[in-house]
């Protein structure tokens, strides 16, 4: 089982709707927890990231941990067409030097004009 | 600043060959990553360095080498290639515990 599992999608959402993407984790020492989007045939460029429990909002994207269901999501509300790409979800566990993150396989998110 | 620069872009190799991908940032970041991507796979990392002088194997190390030349550079090799190591290869760094940059990727194919 991998430890950080998104569904591969594609979720299709209409232009303006909220567009609701979820991962789940296993290792309960991990502590933050990031989001990723990546484009097609681009590299994966950071959104947010959430360490504490509940919401955390910038702009347009919220994102919300629940420590005790290893549960995180991402919201974009009034998605828009540019934001059709797979969205990465990841977990880092503090307890090495350095920052490793465990990444899920993403979910494509397809926003329809 | 370029950040984090991959070469090459692209490359096709043979069964057996090997080849170096090489990374380079000038963000002056201490720590440095290589990973590869999947289909269906995700990103899985390779080998990652903390700072430099160091080295440690991630997730799916067998088959790579990896040196950090110096603080700005982190090389990975492979010296037998094999078509299972078709994929695609990012470079990333990291300074702060939040976040990690990454290159543009590099298209390998192996026949």
């Amino acid at each position: 089982q991998k430890e950080v599992e998104q569904n591969s999608g594609p979720l299709s959402v209409p232009e303006g709707a909220i567009a609701s993407l979820n991962c789940t984790y296993s290792d309960r020492g991990s502590q933050s927890f990031f989001w990723y989007r990546q484009y097609s045939g681009k590299s994966p460029e950071l959104i947010m990231f959430i360490y504490s429990n509940g919401d955390k909002e910038d702009g347009r994207f919220t994102a919300q941990l629940n420590k005790a269901s290893q549960y995180v999501s991402l919201l974009i509300r009034d998605s828009q067409p540019s934001d059709s790409a797979t969205y990465l979800c990841a977990a880092q566990n503090y307890g090495g030097a350095t920052n490793k993150l465990i990444f899920g396989t993403g979910t494509l998110l397809a926003v329809q004009p | 600043n370029a950040g984090v620069t991959q070469t090459p872009k692209f490359q096709v190799l043979k069964t057996g060959q090997s080849m170096t991908l090489q990374c380079a940032q000038d963000m002056n970041h201490n720590s440095m990553y290589w990973y590869r991507q999947d289909p269906g796979m995700g990103l899985r990392l390779i080998y990652y360095s903390a700072s430099e002088g160091t080295t440690d194997k991630g997730e799916v190390p067998n088959g790579y080498n990896v040196s950090r030349l110096n603080k700005r550079e982190f090389s990975l090799r492979l010296e037998s290639a094999a078509p299972s190591q078709t994929s695609v290869y990012f470079c990333a760094s990291s300074e702060s515990e939040v976040t990690q940059y990454f290159g543009p990727g590099t298209r390998l194919t192996v026949l």
